[in-house]
């Protein structure tokens, strides 16, 4: 597609319950970032993906969250029996990062996501 | 010590007046330095780049870099109230396990007023 492309773009769960958020990046980029943003905060690193190497997952909260991406396309962020903090705006985006490291993330609209 | 930090405002400038934004940050070795702008409820967007020390000008926009002192600025001049946004300093860390890590500080709201 054009742009980094997310879904649901909305999400309503209940505590307890398990919830998926995918993300679907520019073609060609081998870089995929998840992000989450809380009101009015800035944004926490979750999880990277470069290429084919193992993901720095340094950011991941706890141990409900984890991420995976499939051939080095599509990633899906799964949060496990969610709770009432994790609600938050999780951004996705996507990098061309070659020699340069360019640095430049494309974002997608995030999924806004809130636990009841 | 956060690997990032920014004020996190508002700070709030009249319009056509100099809106200067800064950022410091922990990793001595990083090379890599980006302001993006982010309007309310929207995603982040990438205006500046910079990796040399020095000032690099682009339109309104001039960043600045002082890597002695793990200080990097945003100056936009002439403001407009079209630039009121959340302004978010981001590193490329160079260590350990988050090589090629982009990390965010807090942003900075800015307020431009007519």
């Amino acid at each position: 597609g054009a742009g980094v492309s997310q879904s649901p773009s909305n999400k309503v769960t209940e505590k307890g319950k398990d919830v998926e958020l995918r993300c679907d990046p520019i073609s060609g980029h081998t870089a995929l970032y998840w992000y989450r943003q809380s009101l009015g905060q800035g944004l926490e690193f979750l999880i990277y993906f470069q290429g084919n190497s193992a993901p720095d997952k340094s950011g991941l909260p706890s141990d409900r969250f984890s991420a995976e991406r499939t051939g080095g396309s599509v990633s899906t962020l799964t949060i496990q029996r969610t709770q009432q903090e994790d609600s938050a705006v999780y951004l996705c985006a996507s990098s061309l990062m070659g020699f340069t490291n360019t640095g430049e993330l494309f974002f997608g609209e995030g999924s806004r996501l809130t636990v009841l | 010590q956060k690997e990032v930090e920014q004020n996190s405002g508002p700070l709030s400038v009249p319009e056509g007046a100099i809106a200067s934004l800064n950022c410091t940050y922990s990793d001595r070795v990083s090379q890599s330095f980006f302001w993006y702008r982010q309007y309310s409820g929207k995603s982040p967007e990438l205006i500046m780049s910079i990796y040399s020390n020095g000032d690099k000008e682009d339109g309104r926009f001039t960043a600045q870099l002082n890597k002695a002192s793990q200080y990097v600025s945003l100056l936009i001049r002439d403001s407009q109230p079209s630039d009121s946004a959340t302004y978010l300093c981001a590193v490329i860390l160079n260590y350990g396990g988050s090589q090629g890590n982009l990390i965010f500080g807090k942003g900075t709201k800015l307020s431009v007023k007519p």
